[in-house]
């Protein structure tokens, strides 16, 4: 599995664009990208997933360089709600492996 | 059902004694997967499902733990002569296929407490 490095903790304000960048250095040809989100007492959410270039759904935007070596996640106007603890996973497996994530807080 | 639900969602035990975690997979889904939090934020995988056949059991402690996956039923986790080090919160997730580029549907959680 590649290991990947995302901030501890992240503060923004409802309306806010939200940006969490993880890096991967070490991502094999096979890998996917994936992002969860956590709430407390919550199992983890599927957000998105690419494997280069740009993918948008209906609730992020994933931007992945040429070389793959990191990837960000983009979060628009953030609300209250969106306070949580967001994974990004590096894989070809099926066994999920979640770091420490990053703690986003959004204030009022 | 559209969900993973797990029961119970909280389950306290003394130490020795058995606990048993159930999961229903999202209806249409082949896959399950158990994963065990013990600190917060690491999770570690368990075990894997393909149907009701064990499809990856390499993070399953061989002594204590077991799990089934029966037609017709809930799937289950079964831990016995618990231990404290067994204190975690065990989520179930499923998926369609079990490719890496398949999303995992996560149940919200079963906290099992060993006292």
């Amino acid at each position: 599995l590649a290991k990947t490095t995302q901030p501890i903790s992240m503060d923004s304000y409802e309306g806010q664009e939200v940006n969490i960048t993880c890096s991967h250095n070490n991502i094999a040809t096979n890998d996917y990208i994936t992002w969860y989100q956590q709430f407390p007492s919550q199992g983890p959410r599927f957000i998105i997933q690419g494997y280069k270039t740009k993918v948008t759904n209906e609730v992020a935007s994933l931007f992945i360089p040429a070389d793959r070596k990191s990837s960000t996640l983009s979060l628009p106007r953030v609300s209250l709600s969106d306070t949580a603890v967001y994974y990004c996973l590096v894989a070809n497996d099926y066994k999920l492996s979640f770091g420490a994530g990053t703690t986003v807080t959004v204030r009022a | 059902g559209e969900e993973v639900a797990q029961t119970p969602k909280h389950l306290v035990r003394g130490e020795g004694q058995k606990a048993k975690l159930y999961c229903a997979p999202i209806k249409g889904h082949s896959y399950v997967f158990w994963y065990q939090q013990v600190l917060k934020n690491e999770f570690k995988f368990l075990i894997s499902f393909q149907n009701e056949n064990v499809f990856d059991e390499t993070g399953m402690p061989k002594e204590r733990f077991s799990a089934k996956c029966l037609p017709n039923s809930p799937c289950s986790l079964e831990i016995q002569a618990t231990k404290l080090e067994d204190s975690a919160v065990y989520f179930c997730a499923s998926s369609r296929v079990g490719q890496s580029n398949q999303p995992q549907h996560f149940g919200d959680g079963t906290r099992l407490s060993i006292l």
